[in-house]
């Protein structure tokens, strides 16, 4: 069964850092680009990173680049993102979502809620 | 950088009416488009990849049409497992999504 689970998600206070983890299974991890996307209470789906395969290519959203870093381990077939310097706008279920070809996402993990707040 | 503007933003609907969805692009996107799902307190779900093609696993009343700048997404008879919010996606941009709700 493809599936990926996230982890790492929590209450943080405006400044603080986080770790977000995504663990995958079920499917070639490594001939994947994955992804972060992020949806706030309430609001749309928003795009965050993006990572290639061998991590050669790195992507990031204007409202994150700077305070954000995605990496993967292809041997532990596991996806992270390191936030620094959050923001109470930063509050949001981060997912993290796999591509085969384009940028399609898919599959998806459940997601993992990040809320920042004194 | 491209923006995706979905209508309506909200469709009232009973089960067994056809729902059609509209995703207009500023600028062409080709066939580049996908349709995903999503439903309360779950991931988002792909329906349809290049603008036209099923995911896997996905029943045949979704179906998507269009290119260039205008798609939609149709799905046939809805069934109560489909009220739920649509979004479409080009790349790293998504559409502010279209909730399908029941009348």
């Amino acid at each position: 069964e493809v599936q990926l689970v996230e982890s790492g998600g929590g209450l943080v206070k405006p400044g603080g850092s986080l770790r977000l983890s995504c663990a995958a299974s079920g499917f070639t991890f490594s001939s994947y680009s994955m992804n972060w996307v992020r949806q706030a209470p309430g609001k749309g789906l928003e795009w965050v990173s993006s990572i290639s395969s061998s991590s050669s290519y790195i992507y990031y959203a204007d409202s994150v680049k700077g305070r954000f870093t995605i990496s993967r381990d292809n041997a532990k077939n596991s996806l992270y993102l390191q936030m620094n310097s959050l923001r109470a706008e930063d509050t949001a279920v981060y997912y993290c979502a796999g591509t085969a070809t384009g940028l399609i996402f898919d599959p998806w993990g459940q997601g993992t809620l990040v809320t920042v707040s004194s | 950088e491209i923006v995706l503007t979905q209508s309506p933003a909200t469709l009232s609907l009973s089960p067994g009416e056809r729902a059609t969805l509209s995703c207009r692009a500023s600028q062409s996107v080709s066939s580049y488009l996908a349709w995903y799902q999503q439903k309360p307190g779950q991931a988002p779900r792909l329906l349809i990849y290049d603008a036209s093609n099923r995911a896997t696993g996905i029943p045949a009343r979704f179906s998507g049409s269009g290119s260039g700048t205008d798609f939609t997404l149709t799905i046939s008879s809805l069934e109560p497992e489909d009220f739920a919010v649509y979004y479409c996606q080009q790349r790293k941009t998504f559409g502010q999504g279209t909730k399908v709700e029941i009348k």
